[in-house]
């Protein structure tokens, strides 16, 4: 079974920065793209990255851009998502996403998600 | 990109139908047949239940179908069963620099 967990959120201030990790297990992670999607409190879902299998194709929303960055470790089966200049309307649960396809296309499965708040 | 337009709720009585329309743009939903919906029960993790417009998943009920004409995406769910009350999100590409939009979420509510 695919299994995906994430790590790595908490509580910052804006302007700080955060590292949230996705570890898969069940699959050939590196045949496969993986993204981020995060969901605001009370909100709907809102893409944030997708990165391909082999690593090399990433893609960010606008809202992130400059600020997020996302990688990939295949050898170690994780994801990750690097956030920085923090923002009170970054504050969200971010889920770590499995694709069905080697470029981005269909998230087919999902983690439980990493909970970010940002407040001073 | 903006994101893509569902009305905030519907609702159905067991075994009725309902069908839940998902309007974006010529640079997504009309470019694209890389539509999908997302089923979201409350505090879990989104689950895929249509892919490629109409596709289910393995394990998704049949009573689920998708369809699209023009910039607008459908969903409906026929037979609608208690199980079914959750937020569904519809989802599109708008190219491969922006390959996911999703929906504002709909609300299906099982009188």
């Amino acid at each position: 079974d695919v299994q995906l967990l994430e790590s790595g959120g908490g509580l910052v201030k804006p302007g700080e920065s955060l590292r949230l990790s996705c570890a898969a297990s069940g699959f050939t992670f590196s045949t496969y793209a993986m993204g981020w999607v995060r969901q605001a409190p009370g909100k709907g879902l809102e893409w944030v990255s997708a990165i391909s299998g082999g690593g090399t194709k990433r893609s960010y929303a606008d809202s992130v851009k400059g600020r997020f960055s996302i990688s990939r470790d295949n050898s170690k089966a994780t994801m990750y998502l690097q956030l920085n200049s923090l923002r009170a309307e970054d504050t969200a649960v971010y889920f770590c996403a499995k694709d069905r396809y080697s470029n981005p296309k269909y998230l087919e499965s999902w983690g439980r998600g990493t909970l970010v708040t940002v407040s001073s | 990109q903006s994101a893509l337009t569902q009305p905030r709720s519907v609702s159905g009585s067991p075994g009725q139908s309902v069908t839940i329309s998902c309007t974006g743009t010529s640079s997504n939903v009309g470019a694209y047949n890389y539509v999908s919906w997302y089923q979201q029960s409350s505090d879990k993790a989104p689950k895929l239940i249509i892919f490629d417009v109409s596709e289910r998943p393995s394990g998704v009920p049949g009573r689920f179908s998708g369809s699209k004409s023009g910039n607008t995406a459908s969903l409906t769910i026929s037979g609608l069963q208690a199980e079914d009350e959750a937020d569904y999100y519809c989802c599109s590409s708008a190219g491969s620099f922006t390959p996911f939009v999703f929906g504002t979420g709909t609300k299906v509510s099982v009188l």
